[in-house]
């Protein structure tokens, strides 16, 4: 298997923008995280999946963030507007109840 | 809300000492906790965990120590070494519940 795959790996765009970030969890996982990495807080859960169900999107920052997962294969995390504050690297991660496999993230820059 | 807290952005130790990263977790319901770390452009990856019936779990050079009364756990590294140099989270969750709490991260350089 080839890991969880996210995509881009970079993004920059111009604030107001919407922004669509990708991942394609491990085959089988049961689970699907989203977290973003900033210098202040480290690792901060977005939003995860259960069986694509969302189970808990209380990290969610803003309504300007929403995350999707149509199938097991697939999520999407969107920011529309996207604002500069918003730039980070975001990862997903897949998991089977217990440890969570980690994709190469995406840095997202909003100028 | 920061419920898993690596109060030490950064830890400097010299090559073959031990070094030992600190995490503390306020949600007395966590009962698994895992490390994982990260170099540079590059997604984490898994190092090591222990479940809350045990204190204590060793891995090669890698141990990682649970005080579940005080809410602590720590992981030592023993001897360091210069590839060791990255950043540490810690982690916790409630077993098969899937809502895995992140610190900050401790950035650890270890010099030759």
């Amino acid at each position: 298997d080839a890991g969880v795959i996210q995509s881009p790996r970079h993004e920059v765009t111009e604030m107001g923008q919407e922004v669509t970030l990708r991942c394609k969890p491990i085959s089988g996982h049961n689970s699907l995280f989203w977290y973003r990495q900033t210098m202040m807080r480290g690792l901060e859960l977005l939003i995860y999946f259960n069986n694509n169900v969302p189970i808990d999107d209380s990290g969610m920052p803003e309504d300007r963030f929403s995350a999707k997962m149509p199938n097991a294969s697939f999520s999407t995390l969107k920011i529309q507007p996207s604002e500069p504050r918003d730039s980070a690297v975001y990862f997903c991660a897949s998991g089977l109840n217990t440890e969570a496999f980690f994709g190469q993230g995406t840095r997202l820059t909003v100028v | 809300d920061q419920q898993v807290k690596q109060n030490s952005p950064s830890l400097s130790v010299q090559e073959g000492r031990i070094s030992i990263l600190n995490c503390d977790y306020t949600n007395s319901m966590f009962d698994y906790f895992l490390w994982y770390k990260k170099y540079p452009a590059e997604g984490p990856t898994f190092l090591i965990s222990i479940s809350s019936i045990k204190d204590k779990n060793e891995d090669g050079r890698f141990t990682v120590f649970l005080n579940k009364s005080a809410k602590h756990l720590s992981l030592h590294i023993v001897p360091s070494q210069p590839g060791d140099s990255a950043v540490y989270f810690c982690a916790a969750s409630v077993y098969n519940n899937n809502d895995m709490r992140f610190g900050a991260g401790t950035r650890l350089t270890v010099k030759p």
